[in-house]
């Protein structure tokens, strides 16, 4: 069964930073691309950022760019977004989600369950 | 404001059928296959349909998915109670070269 598990959410202050992680198992995480979804609250979806297999190409929404690094460590199944400079409007539950498929045929096929984060003072 | 244009709320009673719609532009639906998202309350986003009509393993053949141009449809027969959910369309921009999203439609079963 493919399964992704985030961690790493909670409340931080304005400008300051945190790292997600998401971990994926019952499937070869190493060769699929992945991506990081936000939510914020009460909100609808809104793409984050993708990254390759093998950490060749990365792409971020322009609201993170230059801010956020996705990463990945095939070695451990795991996916990262570490986050610098947050800010109020990055308040958001962030989802893991697995990437099938390619060019014009591709789905963000498999979810993890989520982890909420909060910039407040 | 979303890429992708859904109307923010559909509503029907039990056993009716309702369509939710989903329209884009030549970069995004026109050139890309569709996926619907299923998401109940406080849970994560679930993959109804994908390459605009097939349904996973495990998605009952109540839910249909159609396209045509730059618009999409999500068809609902049968409706039940448990299909009460926020439905979102996505998928790939060319010009952007990101996931884009529609905003949403909250369905009542009423």
């Amino acid at each position: 069964e493919v399964q992704l598990v985030e961690s790493g959410g909670g409340l931080v202050q304005p400008g300051g930073s945190l790292r997600l992680s998401c971990v994926g198992s019952g499937f070869t995480f190493s060769s699929y691309s992945m991506n990081w979804v936000r939510q914020a609250p009460g909100k609808g979806l809104g793409w984050v950022s993708y990254i390759n297999s093998d950490s060749r190409t990365m792409d971020y929404a322009d609201s993170v760019k230059g801010r956020f690094t996705i990463s990945r460590d095939n070695a451990k199944n795991t996916l990262y977004l570490q986050m610098n400079s947050l800010r109020d409007e990055d308040t958001a539950v962030y989802y893991c989600a697995r990437e099938w498929g390619v060019g014009w045929r591709r789905s963000l096929d498999y979810w993890g369950q989520g982890t909420l984060v909060t910039v407040s003072s | 404001q979303s890429v992708l244009t859904q109307p923010p709320s559909a509503s029907g009673t039990p056993g009716q059928r309702v369509t939710i719609s989903c329209s884009g532009i030549s970069s995004n639906i026109g050139s890309n296959t569709v996926n619907w998202y299923q998401q109940l309350p406080g849970t994560a986003p679930k993959l109804l349909i994908h390459s605009n009509n097939q349904r996973p393993s495990g998605v009952p053949d109540r839910f249909s998915g159609s396209k045509s141009g730059t618009s999409a449809s999500l068809a609902i027969s049968g409706l039940q109670s448990e299909d009460e959910a926020d439905y979102y369309c996505a998928t790939w921009d060319d010009s952007l070269n990101t996931w884009v999203f529609g905003g949403g439609t909250t369905l009542t079963v009423l």
